[in-house]
């Protein structure tokens, strides 16, 4: 069974930093692309990243370019997000998600990991 | 960026009805667009990949068609567990955006 799951969410202060981590199981990680995907409550769903499966092609939202970073270890099954410089507006679950290339569907997603940005 | 519009962003229909869900992307995206079903409180889920192609295990009451700038989503005969909201998304650049999402609460 193909699984992703996110750790890393929590409360941070606006201009704080966090890292995300997503696990993946059930399926070969090095074949796959990789985003991150987020959703404000109650909000709809904004794309963050994304990341070819070789880390030769990496795409940003403008919302986060410069502030964030995606990267992979294909060794450990494991896609990050690095998240600095954290606005309120950054608050939100973030998802990840799999993908067959960085220009394709999303599925499956993990649960999310619930990030909080306020003084 | 491309942008995709959806409509209606709300909808009530009752058990049996058919559901016509439409996205317009902001410029010609062929057919590289999906839809996604997010239950209550639940992860979003696949639902079509490139316009028309059903993801596996997904009920066949669920069709999608388009391509250019305008896409549909059908349910044929809505059920009570297709509430949920719906959204497309464009696959043919990045970054990927999606739709603003349509409600379907079934009355």
């Amino acid at each position: 069974e193909v699984q992703l799951v996110e750790s890393g969410g929590g409360w941070v202060q606006p201009g704080g930093s966090l890292r995300l981590s997503c696990e993946a199981s059930g399926f070969k990680f090095e074949s796959y692309a990789m985003h991150w995907v987020r959703q404000a409550p109650g909000k709809g769903l904004e794309w963050v990243s994304g990341i070819s499966w070789n880390s030769n092609s990496i795409n940003y939202a403008d919302s986060v370019r410069g502030r964030f970073t995606i990267s992979r270890d294909n060794a450990k099954n494991s896609l990050y997000l690095e998240m600095n410089s954290l606005r309120p507006e950054d608050s939100a679950l973030y998802h990840c998600s799999r993908g067959p290339t960085t220009v394709d569907w999303l599925d499956p997603w993990g649960q999310g990991t619930l990030v909080t940005v306020s003084s | 960026d491309i942008q995709m519009t959806q409509s209606p962003s709300a909808l009530s229909p009752s058990v049996g009805d058919r559901v016509t869900i439409s996205c317009r992307a902001s410029q010609d995206i062929r057919d590289n667009i999906n839809w996604y079903q997010q239950q209550p409180g639940k992860t979003p889920k696949l639902l079509i990949f490139a316009a028309s192609t059903l993801r596996g295990g997904v009920p066949s009451r669920f069709s999608g068609s388009g391509s250019g700038t305008d896409f549909t989503l059908t349910i044929t005969s809505v059920q009570p567990e297709d509430s949920a909201t719906y959204y497309c998304q464009q696959s043919y650049s990045t970054p990927l955006t999606f739709g603003g999402g349509t409600k379907v609460e079934i009355k």
